[in-house]
């Protein structure tokens, strides 16, 4: 089975760029995650989604940040204008969670994103 | 807040020895799941164990397993036989058992295995 795909897997613009990632679930996910990593925060949740429904976005950062998910199979988390502050690896997982089912979230292999 | 401290930055073991990662968390919750994840240099984020907070049995994968002391708030992992392919950075989580679905990480420790 495929796992979580993400795109791109390294991402080098320049600041005030706009910067799409995109992210595409484990077939039958309910739940659809996104999470930033730098070295000095380390791993932090950004923004989920619940059957494409965003479901709690208090870790997004600030209103330059956004995040969709128009279905089941697709994500995107878009910087607009981006920031040399915003580099950083962004990872997207997902898991079945509903109905009791607590399932381990599976982790995609991450986009590098720079911004010089 | 729920919060995961890993105090060990880094470590490092002799190939074929056990070692053994600390990871302690705070949490006012009863009901809730913890744990380990694997980063090699790849930068994968793979799930090593996972241990359900009602289970009082310690969970076992193969070479990996976790030491759980519910009480005193501990999820210690253990790498027995360590091999080269066992080097990357470990990341503890926890996970609540109900409502908010999103993990929260430790800092991670960084092992390294010795030939």
């Amino acid at each position: 089975d495929a796992g979580v795909i993400q795109s791109p897997r390294h991402e080098v613009t320049e600041m005030g760029q706009e910067v799409t990632l995109r992210c595409k679930p484990i077939s039958g996910h309910d739940y659809l995650f996104w999470y930033r990593q730098t070295m000095m925060r380390g791993l932090e949740l950004l923004i989920y989604f619940n059957n494409n429904v965003p479901i709690d976005d208090s870790g997004m950062p600030e209103d330059r940040f956004s995040a969709k998910m128009p279905n089941a199979s697709f994500s995107t988390l878009k910087i607009q204008p981006s920031e040399p502050r915003d580099s950083a690896v962004y990872f997207c997982a997902s898991s079945f969670g509903t109905g009791g089912y607590n399932q381990p979230q599976h982790f995609g292999d991450g986009t590098r994103l720079s911004i010089l | 807040a729920q919060t995961v401290t890993q105090s060990q930055p880094e470590m490092s073991v002799q190939e074929a020895e056990t070692v053994t990662l600390s990871c302690t968390y705070d949490t006012s919750e009863s009901d809730y799941y913890l744990f380990w994840y694997k980063q090699p240099p790849s930068r994968q984020m793979i799930l090593v164990i996972r241990q359900e907070a009602y289970k009082q049995q310690n969970a076992t994968e193969n070479r990996f397993s976790v030491n759980f002391q519910k009480a005193a708030k501990s999820f210690s992992l253990k790498i027995s036989d360590s091999q080269l392919g066992d080097a990357a950075m470990y990341f503890c989580a926890y996970r609540s058992g109900r409502g908010a679905q999103k993990l929260v990480f430790g800092q991670g420790t960084r092992l390294t295995i010795n030939p």
